[in-house]
């Protein structure tokens, strides 16, 4: 089945630091969405992107969508302590009834 | 903003107990997932409803969970009995998806979660 493979596990980096984390699908996506959470919080919803080689970009954060749609990254520009919590990809699948399977997520610890 | 409402936020049960949450979706949301958050599994989708029919409910062990929606603005995941492997985090979460296509057309909107702990 379709499976969601996401590196790293865990990152920690100064304040200041850029951060990257990477998502690879096992089958091509119709989309992928990234969702961060907080600790002790819920996944909250960041963006999705559609088209092959999409790049999108949120303030610090950039995210890409490979040529392919099998892989995709999120990356942090000189990160902040609110840049903390877990980063998760999600992708959904092409035809049919095509759930959204989430990748392991990142946790990300920024140290002042 | 629109929420997606769970109840309870927090539940503690005896091994064998029924625990029933809730699910509040955003209104005009057509789908509606429940998953499961632990340390060591992460993110799994137990359930999978569009227009209140289940699409997909692979995820859920089938001998004590059952996920429904009753109506349009409830969804429920009860568990019978449960068991202490059950002890986690449930997440409801509500989008709208293309008809054609299944694609979600924007991103979930997740619920605040049921912390489940089952002694």
């Amino acid at each position: 089945g379709q499976q969601v493979m996401q590196i790293p596990q865990y990152q920690h980096v100064q304040e200041g630091e850029d951060f990257t984390t990477y998502c690879n699908s096992s089958t091509t996506l119709s989309n992928i969405q990234w969702y961060k959470q907080r600790p002790g919080g819920h996944p909250v919803f960041l963006i999705q992107l559609v088209k092959s080689g999409e790049v999108k970009k949120q303030k610090r954060l950039t995210f890409q969508f490979g040529e392919a749609k099998k892989n995709s990254s999120l990356h942090i520009t000189a990160t902040q302590t609110t840049d903390v919590g877990t980063y998760f990809c999600a992708g959904q699948g092409s035809g049919g009834y095509n759930k959204l399977i989430f990748g392991a997520g990142t946790r990300l610890a920024v140290h002042p | 903003d629109a929420r997606v409402t769970q109840t309870p936020r927090h539940k503690v049960t005896e091994m064998g107990q029924e625990v029933t949450m809730r699910c509040q979706p955003i209104l005009g949301h057509n789908t509606v997932f429940w998953y499961r958050q632990t340390m060591m599994q992460g993110l799994e989708l137990l359930a999978y409803f569009r227009n209140r029919a289940p699409l997909d409910d692979s995820g859920m062990p089938k001998d004590r969970f059952s996920a429904e929606m009753p109506d349009a603005t409830l969804a429920t995941l009860k568990i019978q009995p449960s068991e202490p492997r059950d002890s986690a985090v449930y997440f409801c979460a509500s989008g709208i998806s293309a008809r054609a296509t299944q694609t979600l057309l924007y991103g979930y909107t997740f619920g605040s979660g049921t912390r489940l702990t089952v002694v």
